[in-house]
């Protein structure tokens, strides 16, 4: 079985400021680990994306995550905070492109 | 630019009525998702295809949702009666077998009165 767990449903952040999101995950096996972000009345985006190889993903917009096995944890950062970054952030887990297991989302907000 | 489409984007109907939403995956994808956004619930997989065949519809009530692909460029998911409790966001993803990430359409905006 699979599943997300998002920290925190909303977050807010100052512009300039470390934007860090928490996910850890469930499942029985090797996982596939996503970051999408929503944006008020618009579909989901792919962020970035780890299947294998390198654990430090390197996504659009300047969001990075790590891919943690120990901790089960694949965690968003971004250094710097921009005032466009305020969205809704989704991580989801999947196992060989069958189902998609989404977190409950984490609301960004960016405080100028 | 290849996209997901999803028709209607908005839709507002009263309680009884069949509501159809269609979706158009990006050309090539095999693999389509159908998922249901609501702030309670969140996102849930309602349902998704191989091939046009469902894999796997268990996230779906049976007695009033129905999903098909009657060929590979459009999915339809149906609600028939529609209940209050249909009213959600949503949205359609599809992609390759052979790839890893979902592609998401814009979603269509169900209000059930």
């Amino acid at each position: 079985a699979q599943s997300v767990t998002q920290l925190g449903s909303h977050v807010s952040v100052s512009e300039g400021a470390l934007v860090l999101l928490r996910c850890n995950y469930s499942s029985s096996v090797p996982p596939y680990l996503f970051w999408y972000v929503q944006y008020p009345n618009q579909g989901l985006q792919l962020l970035l994306k780890y299947t294998t190889g390198a654990t430090l993903v390197k996504g659009i917009n300047g969001f990075e995550a790590e891919f943690k096995k120990s901790e089960t944890s694949f965690h968003l950062t971004k250094p710097s905070a921009h005032m466009s970054d305020a969205a809704e952030y989704f991580c989801a887990v999947s196992n060989n492109f069958n189902k998609f297991y989404f977190g409950s989302g984490t609301k960004l907000n960016v405080k100028p | 630019d290849a996209r997901v489409t999803q028709t209607p984007r908005h839709k507002v109907t009263e309680m009884g009525q069949e509501v159809t939403m269609r979706c158009q995956p990006i050309l090539g994808h095999n693999t389509v998702f159908w998922y249901r956004q609501t702030m309670m619930q969140g996102l849930e997989l309602l349902a998704y295809f191989r091939n046009r065949a469902p894999l796997d519809d268990s996230g779906m009530p049976k007695d009033r949702f129905s999903a098909e692909m009657p060929d590979a460029t459009l999915a339809t998911l149906k609600i028939q009666p529609s209940e209050p409790r249909d009213s959600a966001v949503y949205f359609c993803a599809s992609g390759l077998e052979t790839g890893v990430e979902a592609f998401f359409g814009q979603g269509t905006r169900l209000t059930v009165v």
